[in-house]
């Protein structure tokens, strides 16, 4: 059975930094593109990057909400996927979820599985 | 970036009936269209990717089609548990865009 459990969400002061993980189990980690999206409070989902898989050098993409600020990594030797979080603003509140990417047509969508996600709130 | 729009942004329903929504794609994106349904405190499960193609274990009485710029997200038969907010995805480029979402509550 695919799982994705995130962790290290809190609260954090606007500037701050916050690293969240994302544990993987129930599939070839290794193979898969892996996806960052996040829901601030009563609003739509957010597409914030992604991580291609080894096979395709693990090339990021980001969105430029976050880019330059964020940074995704993954260690496929321990099933995880990171999102390091760093010069947090107030509109960066969020529940943030991992997924996995689903292939199809030679693209991939966000995501074919979700974790359940973890609350980041920027707050002074 | 391609925008989509979805439409209704809410829409009331009785169970039992047929359910029809709207994604459009500020250009055109082959059939790089993904569907999510979400409930309350919730995360996103994959519904339909390829417009039309099922996820597997997602009862058949949803369905998707459009190509282009247009697509639809059909459910017949209405129940309770299916009443939740949908949201359309593009991959056909970066950055990968959602719809606004779609809350389809009870009449």
């Amino acid at each position: 059975e695919v799982q994705l459990v995130e962790s290290g969400g809190g609260l954090v002061q606007p500037g701050g930094s916050l690293r969240l993980s994302c544990a993987a189990s129930g599939f070839t980690f290794s193979d898969h593109y892996m996806d960052w999206v996040r829901q601030a409070p009563g609003k739509g989902l957010e597409w914030i990057g992604r991580t291609r898989n080894k096979a395709n050098t693990y090339t990021t993409e980001y969105a430029a909400s976050v880019k330059g600020r964020f940074t995704l990594s993954r260690d496929d030797s321990k099933n995880s996927l990171h999102l390091q979080m760093n010069s947090l603003k107030t509109e960066d509140t969020a529940v943030y979820y991992c997924a996995r990417g689903g292939f199809h047509g030679g693209h991939y969508y966000a995501g074919d599985y979700w974790g359940q996600g973890t609350l980041v709130t920027v707050s002074s | 970036d391609i925008q989509m729009t979805q439409s209704p942004s809410s829409l009331s329903a009785y169970v039992g009936d047929r359910v029809t929504i709207t994604c459009r794609a500020s250009q055109g994106i082959s059939n790089y269209l993904a569907w999510f349904q979400q409930k309350p405190g919730k995360a996103p499960k994959s519904l339909i990717y390829g417009a039309s193609s099922l996820q597997s274990g997602v009862p058949s009485k949803f369905s998707g089609s459009g190509s282009g710029t247009d697509f639809t997200l059909t459910i017949d038969s209405l129940q309770p548990e299916d009443f939740a907010t949908y949201y359309c995805q593009q991959y056909k480029s970066y950055p990968l865009t959602f719809g606004g979402g779609t809350k389809v509550e009870i009449k």
